[in-house]
């Protein structure tokens, strides 16, 4: 069954330093998305991109956040200046089409900042 | 304000108990509902869906029923089981945009054996 693959599964990064995070989506996706889980809480939509660009963005998701398509394969999310209150798991999921259709979502990437 | 909200943070039952997971939305204009499954550690997993165009749907030991008057969702849980025990979360579509989810807050479910 086609899944969702996101890299690193923790990453322990400095406050101040910049993170790369990873996702390879389901391979016939259109819709790409980011998600963030802080301990304990709920699931946060920050940002969706389609067609090679953000289509919509949360107010999390600040000047400090960015998300490229590089190759057609992957899909990163680039925290450029990690704050301690950025530590979270951070979900990427992708849909096949737009409309009323499931969202597929990675195992996620727990994201610690020291 | 929150979008999605739940009624219930944990709900323990027996195994072989049918479980019940409500959920209350605000957006009367949402017109799709999710039900994800959360196991410790891991992503989100689908669990079952439903268009504002109908008030229940039915699928494998799991039932969603939409109540558009109240704007109230559930999740039903047939014959529960020890592997049901996770964190449940209702999300919903709002109009516009591309088919961002807004989440609930989550319910714990805890099975005893």
């Amino acid at each position: 069954e086609p899944e969702v693959t996101q890299t690193p599964s923790h990453q322990v990064t400095q406050m101040g330093q910049e993170v790369i995070l990873r996702c390879v989506p389901i391979s016939n996706h259109l819709y790409f998305y980011w998600y963030r889980q802080i301990l304990g809480q709920k699931v946060e939509f920050l940002v969706s991109f389609y067609n090679n660009e953000i289509s919509e963005k949360s107010e999390i998701f600040d000047d400090q956040f960015s998300v490229e398509r590089p190759d057609g394969s992957n899909f990163t999310l680039k925290i450029r200046s990690t704050k301690l209150e950025d530590s979270a798991m951070y979900f990427c999921a992708s849909k096949g089409k737009t409309g009323n259709t499931e969202a597929f979502f990675g195992q996620g990437t727990r994201l610690t900042v020291v | 304000g929150e979008s999605v909200g739940l009624h219930l943070p944990t709900l323990s039952v027996q195994e072989g108990d049918n479980s019940i997971i409500n959920c209350a939305y605000s957006n009367s204009a949402s017109d799709y509902f999710i039900w994800y499954k959360q196991e410790s550690g891991k992503g989100p997993q689908f669990i079952i869906d439903i268009r504002s165009n109908m008030d229940k749907r039915q699928g494998q030991r799991v039932t969603v029923l939409l109540n558009k008057t109240v704007k109230h969702l559930s999740l039903q849980i047939a014959a529960t089981q020890p592997g049901d025990s996770a964190v449940y979360f209702c999300a919903e579509n709002p109009p516009g945009g591309y088919n961002k989810l807004i989440f609930g807050a989550g319910t714990r479910l805890a099975v005893h054996p």
